[in-house]
C-alpha cells in the first residue's frame, strides 16, 4: 500500500530556509486525483494547512505562509518538497506530508498521512 | 483562532454515544464539503469521515458524520477506551483567503 514518509533536518536557525521531502512508496506521485500536501502542528496545538501541489506543479498555499514556502514535486523520484524560507520559533512544529484525494482542489479530503517529524528553529 | 469552531474536550462513559461539533460559515462548511481526522496520543491524524457523512474502508460504523447548513457533526456511538483522541473537522474556504481549514481540535476523553 502508498506510504510516505518525511525526511530532513531537525534542528534549522532562526532566518534560515526549512526543508523537507517526502517520499511516496507503494504508489506513483503522478497519478491524478491527489494533491500532495504538507500540514503542521505546533506542539500541543491543531493542525495548519501549509499546502499542496499536484503532480502537474499547480501549487496551492496557505495565505498566511504563501509569502514563505515552496512546494515542489519531483516524480522521477516520486518525492515532493518543502520549503520554508526566514524561519523563526514560531515555525517549531511537527511537520506531516498527507495524500489529498480528489480532482477538484477545493473538495479534497487527507486520506493517507506520513508520521510526521519534528522541526525546532532554535540557535 | 480558528475559523471553524469545536468544542475543546468532551467526555462521556464507555458505551455511551457522544457527538462533536464543527461550526464554521458559509464560505467553508456551507458550501463545501467537510472531512473529520482522529488524532490517537503521539500519531499522525487518521481520515474518519469525508465528504460529509462517507466512511473510508477500515472505519467502524460506530463513526458517522453529518452536516446541516454551516455546521458539521462528528458522532461516535459504542464507546471505548480507545476513542480516546483528538478530533478535527476540516474544509475548505472560499473566503478572499482561499485555504484549507482545520477545526481547533476535541478532546474526547472517555471516562
Amino acid at each position: 500500500q502508498v506510504q510516505l514518509q518525511e525526511s530532513g533536518p531537525g534542528l534549522v536557525k532562526p532566518s534560515q530556509t526549512l526543508s523537507l521531502t517526502c517520499t511516496v512508496s507503494g504508489g506513483s506521485i503522478s497519478s491524478g486525483g491527489y494533491y500532495w500536501s504538507w500540514i503542521r502542528q505546533h506542539p500541543g496545538k491543531g493542525l495548519e494547512w501549509i499546502g499542496y501541489i499536484y503532480y502537474s506543479g499547480s501549487t496551492y498555499y496557505n495565505p498566511s505562509l504563501k509569502s514563505r514556502v515552496t512546494i515542489s514535486v519531483d516524480t522521477s523520484k516520486n518525492q515532493f518538497s518543502l520549503k520554508l524560507s526566514s524561519v523563526t520559533a514560531a515555525d517549531t512544529a511537527v511537520y506531516y506530508c498527507a495524500r489529498a484525494k480528489g480532482r477538484i482542489v477545493t473538495r479534497v479530503y487527507f486520506d493517507l498521512w506520513g508520521r510526521g517529524t519534528l522541526v525546532t528553529v532554535s540557535s | 483562532q480558528s475559523v471553524l469552531t469545536q468544542p475543546p474536550s468532551v467526555s462521556a462513559a464507555p458505551g455511551q454515544k457522544v457527538t462533536i461539533s464543527c461550526s464554521g460559515s458559509s464560505s467553508n462548511i456551507g458550501n463545501n464539503y467537510v472531512s473529520w481526522y482522529q488524532q490517537l496520543p503521539g500519531t499522525a491524524p487518521k481520515l474518519l469521515i469525508y465528504d460529509n457523512n462517507k466512511r473510508p474502508s477500515g472505519i467502524p460504523d460506530r463513526f458517522s458524520g453529518s452536516k446541516s447548513g454551516t455546521s458539521a457533526t462528528l458522532g461516535i456511538t459504542g464507546l471505548q477506551t480507545g476513542d480516546e483522541a483528538d478530533y478535527y473537522c476540516g474544509t475548505w474556504d472560499s473566503s478572499l483567503s482561499a485555504n484549507w481549514v482545520f477545526g481547533g481540535g476535541t478532546k474526547l476523553t472517555v471516562l
